[in-house]
Formats: C-alpha cells, sequence, structure tokens
C-alpha cells in the first residue's frame, strides 16, 4: 500500500492561496492521487484526481511531478469556509488500496 | 439528484447490544464502501460491495463486524455484541461503475455506553 505524509496542520489567511504538499514515494504504476476535503460533521467530499502533470478544475489545482513521488493540492485565494481537513490519498480506489491518512487541518483566518 | 444516506444519524446503545446501520448509496452506483473514523483521524477502511458481494472485507476489525448488501443497493452493516470501543461514525460511500471518485454519506455516529 503506498502511504502518504502531510503536515498535520496548516494555517492561512482569507484571500491566499495555500498549497498542501503530500509525500508518496511508493506510489505504484497504476496509482492515482485524489484529495478530499472533510467539514465537521460530514463526510469526506472529492476535491481533485490527478495521475500526473497538472490538474485543474473549479476547486482546486492538482500538481504532480515527473517522478508522482509528491503532489501538490492548490487552493486560490482561501475563504474561511475552506477551513477543513484535507486528506491525500493514493491507489486504485478499490478496497483496502484507499487508505485516509490523518489529513491536513487547514484553518483560514480573518 | 440524491446524494448517500445514512440512518440513523445518531445511535447510541450499551455495552453487549445489537445495531445495524445502514446506507442508501447513490443510485447506480454499483460499488459502496464502508468506514469507521475516530476523532482526530482519517476513515478506515471496513470493507467493500461490487454489487452484492463483498469483494474486500479485510478492513472488518473482527467476526462481531458483518455487512450486507443482498439486492446490490442499500447495504447494513450490522455490530454485535458492541463494545464501548466500537464507538466512533461510520461512514458510507458509494461510486459509478468503473469510476474512481468515492461519494460519502454524513455519516452515523454510533456511541455505546
Amino acid at each position: 500500500l503506498a502511504k502518504t505524509t502531510q503536515p498535520i496542520s496548516m494555517d492561512s489567511y482569507e484571500g491566499q492561496e495555500v498549497n498542501i504538499t503530500c509525500s508518496h514515494n511508493n506510489i505504484a504504476t497504476n496509482d492515482y492521487i485524489t484529495w478530499y476535503q472533510q467539514f465537521p460533521s460530514q463526510g469526506p467530499r472529492f476535491i481533485i484526481q490527478g495521475y500526473k502533470t497538472k490538474v485543474t478544475n473549479e476547486v482546486a489545482s492538482l500538481f504532480i511531478p515527473a517522478d508522482r513521488k509528491s503532489s501538490t493540492l492548490s487552493l486560490p485565494r482561501v475563504s474561511l469556509s475552506d477551513t477543513a481537513v484535507y486528506y491525500c490519498l493514493v491507489g486504485d480506489n478499490y478496497g483496502q488500496n484507499f487508505v485516509f491518512g490523518p489529513g491536513t487541518r487547514l484553518s483560514v483566518l480573518p | 439528484g440524491a446524494g448517500v444516506s445514512q440512518t440513523p444519524s445518531n445511535k447510541v446503545t450499551e455495552k453487549g447490544k445489537y445495531v445495524e446501520l445502514r446506507c442508501d448509496p447513490i443510485s447506480g452506483h454499483t460499488a459502496l464502501y464502508w468506514y469507521r473514523q475516530s476523532l482526530g483521524q482519517g476513515p478506515e477502511f471496513l470493507i467493500y460491495f461490487q454489487g452484492t458481494g463483498a469483494a474486500d472485507d479485510s478492513g472488518l476489525p473482527n467476526d462481531r463486524f458483518f455487512a450486507v448488501r443482498p439486492e446490490g443497493s442499500v447495504s447494513t452493516l450490522k455490530i454485535q455484541r458492541t463494545e464501548r470501543g466500537d464507538s466512533a461514525v461510520y461512514l458510507c460511500a458509494s461510486s459509478r461503475p468503473g469510476a474512481d471518485t468515492q461519494y460519502f454519506g454524513p455519516g452515523t455516529r454510533l456511541t455505546v455506553l
């Protein structure tokens, strides 16, 4: 199982860009990188997924270097409502290969 | 459309009792997952269904835990002889055939007194 390492917590201010990096040195060829967001008392919510290079959607961007041993979730111009826990997952998305770590607790301050 | 729903939202029971937690996945989603989340931790995988069959139940902690999905839609997680350590939020997720994005329900908060 490819394990991930991400910072336990991060602080930011409203309007700033936030970058959360995840390390996954043992990523396998078939593995995708997926990021989820979780608010208190809610289930995780899909943010973005990628395999290599860069992926962008209306919420975030995901940067993946050529060796795929890390990835960076970029949240542009965060607001207070972006305060949440962000999880980086690596796997082929089935069964036990889908492993959540402790996540990164992002606090956005006014 | 409707998302994944879970009932009840909260369940309080006494040690030794039996509980059932229900998950209604998104219509058409053939894959269904159960997770358990303790305070301050990420979700922990329990079991994965593809259709009616459990494709991977390696995450179930012991034989007190059992899950079914008899018609390939609704799933029930069953816990026998509950223990205080079973207290957690139990999350259910579903995904489309061949797809990898999981859609999570709000969870059931189980408290064992």
